[in-house]
């Protein structure tokens, strides 16, 4: 399957604080998504971005299609608890979908 | 129901034993996919049927899982001979139709650990 690696692993982070996570592969992609995944839930979809340089908001959530077409960032602004979660990348090759492992946060209040 | 349903949510069976994972899709929607999460990982693709069909079971790690969906609504995960490897969440996830993105909804999951 494809390699979707995600940066950082994790953070810790304090209530009000913007966050940034992004999320990398060796292959080009059409399609981008961001889900974020609650304790003994299935991932949410939050953003999902379709051609590169698109610049996308959700509230305070804000994701970035690369321009190489490789790679997406998301950046979530003045954080809250319920914040707190898994994000995950993924993209699709037609009708299969690839996950990257994940960015846990944690935000302290 | 209003989201995609999975039973049992937990799941608990010896090594060598048979499993059956029930999902109930939300209901029109044609499109179901299965998914497996190791901990500590994203999803891992399984098998995508349209309708009762299954367009796509290359995700499917050997001749030990099977699925079947064969009125197009609830579908069923089966696996044989479990090893203690197999233990996962499995999720399942349904949309109205192909590459919906933002219709595509995740269930719970059923967390199966084989001892």
């Amino acid at each position: 399957g494809q390699q979707l690696n995600q940066s950082p692993q994790s953070m810790f982070i304090q209530e009000g604080e913007d966050v940034s996570m992004n999320c990398t592969s060796s292959s080009i992609f059409n399609t981008w998504l961001w889900y974020k995944q609650d304790p003994g839930e299935g991932p949410v979809l939050l953003i999902a971005l379709y051609k590169a340089g698109e610049l996308t908001s959700n509230g305070r959530l804000t994701a970035q299609f690369g321009i190489t077409r490789k790679d997406s960032f998301l950046n979530i602004s003045a954080s809250i608890p319920s914040d707190v979660g898994i994000y995950f990348c993924a993209t699709n090759t037609g009708n299969q979908f690839y996950f990257g492992t994940g960015t846990s946060l944690t935000v302290i209040p | 129901g209003a989201g995609v349903s999975q039973t049992p949510s937990n799941k608990v069976t010896e090594k060598g034993k048979y499993v059956e994972l029930r999902c109930d899709p939300i209901s029109g929607h044609t499109a179901l996919y299965w998914y497996r999460q190791s901990l500590g990982q994203g999803p891992e693709f399984l098998i995508y049927f349209q309708g009762t069909g299954a367009a796509d079971d290359s995700g499917l790690p050997n001749d030990r899982f099977f699925a079947v969906r064969p009125e197009g609504s609830v579908s069923t995960l089966k696996i044989q001979r479990t090893e203690r490897g197999d233990s996962a969440v499995y999720l399942c996830a349904s949309s109205i139709r192909d590459r919906n993105f933002y219709g595509y909804t995740f269930g719970s999951g059923t967390r199966l650990t084989v001892v």
